[in-house]
């Protein structure tokens, strides 16, 4: 169980597009899901922090008219890299946790990863 | 506001030694801290979840402990395998919250 899943698994665009990458808790219901990215042998950061049905809170130096993130049900959160240019290319990582109970409250349960490429 | 320091940052070991992760942090008024490990271009697998009430937890060959007053955990790997090269992350919750702040990894390669 606590199974979260990220599509796509990578992308490559051409800059100025959009992006946009999907995060979906499949056998638990999320009421909060974070948005991390991952530059090449560096840490992850915290990008944001989003509650279903309600807006996102941006960590400082993320521009959130750039990252623009949806959280429209306990099972989906999306993020959109408006416009992209080559330094958004990164590795992007999303996490849930669930309600109370199963899976445990205080546990993040991870998504595969998303590698965006921008040309 | 907390910080998770991992040492070493890389290490290469032949296969079979037992191996010692070392992770610090600065605020030991914590939650509790996760071992993860990433493969090169995937996500992150859970290894090890440590609440502050505990001081160690075990699974298979692996075995985190932690001791918050000196603000340390180790991640013990006994009888490495080549299977086990991956990046090791550490991660610790604290300051009102259940977001975990990341280590930079230590990235371990055992050969055969």
């Amino acid at each position: 169980g606590a199974v979260v899943s990220q599509h796509p698994s990578w992308v490559i665009c051409k800059s100025g597009t959009s992006v946009k990458i999907e995060c979906r808790s499949l056998d638990f219901q999320a009421t909060t899901m974070f948005w991390y990215r991952q530059f090449p042998k560096q840490s992850l950061m915290l990008m944001a922090t989003s509650n279903e049905g309600s807006k996102a809170t941006y960590e400082q130096g993320v521009e959130k008219d750039k990252f623009l993130i949806n959280h429209a049900s306990l099972t989906l959160s999306t993020l959109t890299v408006t416009s992209a240019h080559p330094e958004d290319s990164s590795f992007y990582i999303c996490s849930a946790t669930g309600t109370s109970g199963r899976p445990q409250p205080d546990t993040q349960y991870f998504g595969p990863g998303t590698r965006l490429t921008v040309l | 506001k907390q910080e998770v320091t991992q040492i070493p940052a890389a290490l290469s070991v032949p296969e079979g030694e037992n191996l010692v992760l070392n992770c610090s942090f600065t605020d030991s008024a914590i939650y509790n801290l996760q071992w993860f490990r990433q493969d090169p271009g995937k996500g992150l697998t859970s290894l090890l979840l440590i609440q502050s009430s505990q001081r160690e937890q075990t699974s298979g060959r692996l075995n985190a402990s932690l001791d918050k007053s000196s603000g340390r955990s180790t991640l013990y790997i006994a009888a490495s395998q080549p299977g086990d090269s991956a990046t090791y992350l550490c991660a610790v919750s604290s300051g009102g919250s259940y977001i975990p702040t990341f280590g930079r990894g230590t990235s371990l390669i055992v050969h055969p």
